[in-house]
C-alpha cells in the first residue's frame, strides 16, 4: 500500500480562493516534500518540510507538518488558473548512502477561471 | 541551471522487445533514482546509485536492470517488454544540502508498448 496517502484526491475551486490538500503517512520520515505535475509532465519541487518543523512558506505556499498525527497539508492561497495541476506529497526514507521518495496518490487541483 | 537530462523523451515499442533509457544528472550530484508513473498513478521508486553503486531498491521487476557510469550517467535497461511497462519513467539526482537531499527530476521518458 502508499506510504502517502493524499486527500482529496480532486479539489476544483475558483480562481482567488485558497486551496489545502491533505497528506498522510505512515512510518517515520526523514523530511516530507511537496511537488507539482502538470498533466504527463515532470515533477516540479515545491517545498522541503523537515521532521523537526512544524510550518514553512514559500510565497502562496504554507506547508504544515504533524508527526504525531503523521500527517502534512499544502495549502495555496489566492488560487490562479496556473496552480492547475496534480499535486503529490513524497515523504523521504533514508537508506545506506541515498533516499528514496515515496509518493502519496496525488490530489488534481483544477482552478476554475 | 543545468537540469536533469532524459533521453529519449518519447519511445515506442512492442511487446518483447528491450529499451534503454538514459538520465544525466544534475553537474556534481550523487546520487540517482528511477521512478516509474503508469497512467493517473503516483510514481514509484525502482532503483537508486549512489556513488556509482546501488543504494537502495524498489518495486523493480526482474526484467529491469540499471547501472550508473563512471560520469555518473545512469541507464535503465528494460526487457521482455510488457504492455503493463507503458508509463512516464523520471530520473532524478541529488546531492547532501545540509542535512537533507533534494531530489530534482528530469522531464520523464514516455515509454508506450504497443
Amino acid at each position: 500500500s502508499q506510504q502517502g496517502e493524499e486527500d482529496p484526491q480532486a479539489l476544483s475551486i475558483q480562481e482567488g480562493e485558497n486551496a489545502t490538500m491533505n497528506c498522510s503517512y505512515k512510518t517515520s520520515i526523514n523530511n516530507l516534500q511537496w511537488y507539482r505535475q502538470n498533466s504527463g509532465r515532470g515533477l516540479v519541487h515545491l517545498i522541503l518540510i523537515r521532521s523537526n518543523e512544524r510550518e514553512k512558506h514559500s510565497g502562496r505556499l504554507r506547508v504544515t507538518l504533524d508527526t504525531s498525527k503523521k500527517s502534512s497539508s499544502l495549502l495555496i492561497t489566492a488560487s490562479r488558473a496556473a496552480d492547475t495541476a496534480s499535486y503529490f506529497c513524497a515523504t523521504d526514507h533514508r537508506g545506506e548512502g541515498a533516499q528514496k521518495l515515496v509518493f502519496g496518490q496525488g490530489t488534481r487541483l483544477t482552478i476554475n477561471p | 541551471a543545468a537540469g536533469v537530462i532524459q533521453s529519449p523523451r518519447h519511445l515506442i515499442k512492442e511487446k518483447r522487445e528491450t529499451a534503454t533509457l538514459k538520465c544525466y544528472p544534475i553537474p556534481r550530484h550523487d546520487t540517482v533514482y528511477w521512478y516509474q508513473q503508469g497512467p493517473g498513478q503516483d510514481p514509484q521508486f525502482l532503483i537508486s546509485f549512489y556513488e556509482k553503486m546501488q543504494s537502495d531498491k524498489g518495486s523493480i521487476p526482474d526484467r529491469f536492470s540499471a547501472q550508473q557510469f563512471s560520469d555518473y550517467h545512469s541507464e535503465l535497461n528494460m526487457s521482455s517488454l510488457e504492455l503493463g511497462d507503458s508509463a512516464l519513467y523520471f530520473c532524478a539526482s541529488s546531492i547532501l544540502t545540509g542535512t537533507d537531499y533534494e531530489q530534482y527530476f528530469g522531464p520523464g521518458t514516455r515509454l508506450t508498448v504497443t
